[in-house]
């Protein structure tokens, strides 16, 4: 089975400070690994993907995520934050070439203050 | 940009009632899926859908819950008689066009309040 585990409930920061969203995974086979961002009464809107290729992935709104294989990690980096980014993160993985569910974190709360 | 689409976006029922939430998955994706969100909790996997049948479901999706894909584009769950329990935001999923890589797109989600 996969766990994921997101380390901080709630990550305050000011805007325009750089900010890292941590995410880690437990799986015994490989994983596809996403974040997707949910923004107050929305739904889930995918950020960014890791597949194959580069550990570095770029996603919308300036985000980026590095996938580091001997750590199991995941983590979701922005260089500077602006207040439109307040919403809650959440991490997941799928196994790959198996087209079943998705395992999620508990979610991070990003609060921009300005 | 195609998106999954769902209705209604808030349903209310009383305790025992059915409901049926519905989903419009993307055109040519293959693979269905149904998520719940209780509120302040993480997301949960409910169940997944293809070629006309369930290929997964969790522990959560006993008896009284159940999917169908009625016409060919509507991909629905039913509950057959709610519990307070159920009131939580439910989420479609799809993935996996003809050159699917395991990405799963979801909709608005659609708020059940049981009372």
């Amino acid at each position: 089975a996969q766990s994921v585990t997101q380390l901080d409930s709630q990550v305050p920061v000011f805007e325009e400070a750089p900010v890292e969203l941590r995410c880690n995974y437990s799986s015994s086979v490989s994983v596809y690994l996403f974040w997707y961002v949910q923004y107050p009464n929305q739904g889930l809107q995918l950020l960014l993907k890791y597949l194959s290729g580069s550990t570095l992935v770029k996603g919308i709104n300036g985000f980026e995520a590095e996938f580091n294989k001997s750590q199991t990690s995941f983590h979701l980096r922005k260089p500077s934050v602006h207040i439109s980014d307040t919403a809650e993160y959440f991490c997941a993985v799928g196994r790959v070439r198996n087209f079943n569910k998705f395992y999620f974190g508990s979610g991070t709360k990003l609060n921009v203050k300005p | 940009e195609p998106e999954v689409t769902q209705t209604p976006s808030h349903q209310v029922t009383q305790m025992g009632q059915e409901v049926i939430l519905r989903c419009v998955p993307i055109s040519n994706h293959l693979y269905f899926y149904w998520y719940r969100q209780i509120l302040g909790q993480k997301v949960e996997f409910l169940v997944s859908f293809y070629n006309n049948e369930i290929s997964e479901k969790s522990e959560i999706f006993d008896d009284q819950f159940s999917v169908e894909r009625p016409d060919g584009s509507n991909f629905t769950l039913k509950i057959r008689s709610t519990k307070l329990e159920d009131s939580a935001m439910y989420f479609c999923a799809s993935s996996g066009g003809s050159t699917g890589s395991g990405e799963q797109y979801f909709g608005p989600g659609t708020r059940l309040t049981v009372t």
